[in-house]
């Protein structure tokens, strides 16, 4: 099983600025990760799959990069509708699995 | 609009079974593969079963192989999670989740239900 780790587990950024967070691989995923946004109460939304390609309709604030075992997604100038837990997700091998999540939240 | 609703939640107890049912509504289900995929209370997404649209490939997750079974009904839109043998550490909010055709060879989630919650107590 590949194991998705994800830093940091809580990040606390301010309205305006930008956010950076890392997603890890045990072994290589090549660009198969995607990236999900979920707030309270909310099933989760796709941001990013391949890595680096956003979904239907999000923002080009989303941005993703990486390949094989080290992934980054990245929040430019962050609004408050953007505060919320995001998850990494690995497809290339079976069991599909999920990073642990990074919070992100009001500085 | 796209929508997908869970349902047949609820309180077991441990050792006990649930099969939950997910409609989907406004695509043609059976060109979807779909997923189950839990959150437990305060934790983070765990996914637990794939069944492709032609229901000829599943997959499981090794903490729920042999004890839950996928299935879909195309005829009637609907996905299903017979649990068996529920244990405490089931307990979740499970979504079904929809496989966005648009990435080639991949499985990403582009549409996910709202959710239907297990809990598995005595």
């Amino acid at each position: 099983e590949i194991v998705m780790t994800q830093s940091p587990a809580t990040l606390s950024v301010s309205p305006g600025e930008s956010a950076t967070l890392s997603c890890r691989a045990s072994q290589s995923v090549r660009s198969n990760l995607g990236w999900y946004q979920q707030k309270p109460g909310q099933a989760p939304r796709l941001l990013i799959y391949g890595a680096s390609t956003r979904a239907t309709g999000i923002p080009a604030r989303f941005s993703g990069s990486g390949s094989g075992t080290e992934f980054t997604l990245t929040i430019s100038s962050l609004q408050s509708e953007d505060f919320a837990v995001y998850y990494c997700q690995q497809y290339t091998n079976w069991p599909l699995t999920f990073g642990g999540g990074t919070k992100v939240e009001i500085k | 609009e796209v929508q997908l609703v869970e349902s047949g939640g609820g309180l077991v107890q441990p050792g006990g079974s649930l099969r939950l049912s997910c409609t989907a509504s406004g695509f043609t289900f059976s060109s979807y593969e779909m997923n189950w995929v839990r959150q437990a209370p305060g934790k983070g997404l765990e996914w637990v079963s794939y069944i492709s649209g032609s229901d000829n490939t599943i997959y499981y997750a090794d903490s729920v192989k042999g004890r839950f079974t996928v299935s879909r009904d195309n005829a009637k839109n609907s996905l299903y999670l017979q649990m068996n043998s529920l244990r405490a550490e089931d307990t979740a909010l499970y979504y079904c989740a929809r496989v966005d055709a648009a990435v080639a060879g991949g499985v990403v989630f582009d549409c996910w239900g709202q959710g239907t919650l297990v809990t598995v107590s005595s």
